[in-house]
């Protein structure tokens, strides 16, 4: 069956723009995570939804950064007025459900170059 | 906060040959899941094999194996017979047991060069 996918597959935007990276999860998995990956912070978790809802918004790197998931399935994550900082792959990740029992299945992410 | 160390940011191997890659953690919590992805240049990460903290028998996955000492919080990796396919970066990752939102928290990674 069809795996994790994110769109674009990379995005060159100019500093303070804005931009929406769309992450398309396997389809029944209930839960939805997005991890950042950085030169210099490595592999950060970012956010996590339960179905529609993101209990926990602290791990977002700024107020410009926010995340949503409709439908209990697609989610974008926006980052507005970007900074050259925000340049980074952005890795998206589905599970069944949200115990650690369950594999997280990753997509192939989006880089982020912000010139 | 968990935090993960990968002390080698570079391994090389001879293909056929074994290499073992190093992972310690640190952790309060008495119970959690230890994983080994692997990201090839393609970006997408793949999980490899993974350790439930309470399980004290090492797992193994066909020609992936880990080293799990538990009181020492260490989690290496050992790759048999390493094939030119296995050349990627390597990520240790702890993960509480609840999960939900307790994300993965990841090492820097190891980059594996597989010399034919």
């Amino acid at each position: 069956g069809a795996g994790v996918s994110q769109s674009p597959s990379n995005k060159v935007t100019e500093k303070g723009k804005d931009v929406e990276l769309r992450c398309d999860p396997i389809s029944g998995h209930t839960a939805l995570y997005w991890y950042r990956q950085s030169l210099g912070q490595g592999l950060e978790f970012l956010i996590y939804f339960q179905g529609n809802s993101a209990p926990d918004k602290s791990g977002l790197p700024s107020d410009r950064f926010s995340a949503e998931r409709t439908g209990g399935s697609v989610s974008t994550l926006t980052i507005q007025r970007t900074q050259q900082e925000d340049s980074a792959v952005y890795l998206c990740a589905s599970s069944l459900m949200p115990q650690s029992s369950y594999e997280q299945y990753f997509g192939p992410g989006t880089r982020l170059t912000v010139t | 906060a968990q935090t993960v160390t990968q002390s080698q940011p570079e391994m090389s191997v001879q293909e056929a040959e074994t290499v073992t890659l190093s992972c310690t953690y640190d952790t309060s919590e008495s119970d959690y899941y230890l994983f080994w992805y692997k990201q090839p240049p393609s970006r997408q990460m793949i999980l490899v094999i993974r350790q439930e903290a309470y399980k004290q028998q090492n797992a193994t996955e066909n020609r992936f194996s880990v080293n799990f000492q538990k009181a020492a919080k260490s989690f290496s990796l050992k790759i048999s017979d390493s094939q030119l396919g296995d050349a990627a970066m390597y990520f240790c990752a702890y993960r509480s047991v609840g999960g939900g939102a307790d994300g993965l928290t990841f090492g820097k990674g190891t980059h594996l060069i597989i010399q034919p």
